[in-house]
């Protein structure tokens, strides 16, 4: 199973911060494999990122993923007050799919 | 449109079984992998179900295993989710995801979940 492990916790930014979040697997995994999902409260979760790096439809390109092996990275260049949100990674390689515990962006 | 709505949930005693379905439009089903995902109360997100485009396979979170099934009925372009044997634990918002394409890919729509309580 590839555990995922997101820091921090929670992130305390205002508007027009730069926001970086982690997540580091248990083990390699391929970059194919490696989402970002953003969750609003009330909302259901929303693709941001796939394949590591590689933004959604419909995502601004002020998000950005990068990584590989182990270690990615989700990156909000500008905050806008609609970033405020929990960001969580997901592996999809295959059974069981598993999801990082989530960064909170809070104002 | 591309959408999907959850409908089933409620409350049911420990040792109870609910069914939950979700019902997909402005896409076809049948070329869509898919999956459930929950939300406990206060909790991130837990992948539990996955089935296969044509229903073929099946896979599930080593805690359901035995007691919930996923199921498609891709002429109704609809899933389900037979949970049997509902635990307190099994209290959480669920939520359907389709797969973006083939079976191992990022989880690019999904509804907005059907809440399930477990309690006596």
């Amino acid at each position: 199973e590839v555990v995922l492990t997101q820091s921090p916790g929670t992130l305390s930014l205002s508007p027009g911060e730069r926001a970086t979040l982690s997540c580091r697997a248990s083990q390699t995994i391929t970059t194919t494999f490696l989402g970002w999902y953003q969750h609003r409260p009330g909302q259901p979760p929303r693709l941001l990122i796939h394949g590591a790096s590689s933004r959604a439809t419909g995502i601004p390109d002020r998000f950005s993923g990068s990584g590989s092996g182990t270690d990615f990275t989700l990156a909000i260049s500008r905050l806008e007050p609609e970033d405020f949100a929990v960001y969580y990674c997901q592996y999809y390689g295959g059974s069981p799919w598993t999801f990082g515990q989530g960064t909170k962006v809070e104002i | 449109q591309v959408q999907l709505v959850e409908s089933g949930g409620g409350v049911v005693q420990p040792g109870g079984s609910l069914r939950l379905s979700c019902a997909g439009s402005g896409f076809t089903s049948i070329n869509y992998a898919m999956h459930w995902v929950r939300q406990a109360p206060g909790k991130g997100l837990e992948w539990v179900a996955f089935i296969r485009s044509d229903g073929s396979n099946e896979y599930y979170t080593d805690s359901v295993k035995g007691r919930f099934t996923i199921s498609r009925d891709n002429s109704k372009n609809t899933m389900y989710l037979q949970m049997n044997s509902l635990r307190p634990e099994d209290t959480a918002v669920y939520s359907c995801a389709r797969v973006m394409s083939g079976n191992y890919d990022a989880f690019d729509v999904w509804g907005q979940g059907t809440m399930v309580i477990v309690s006596s």
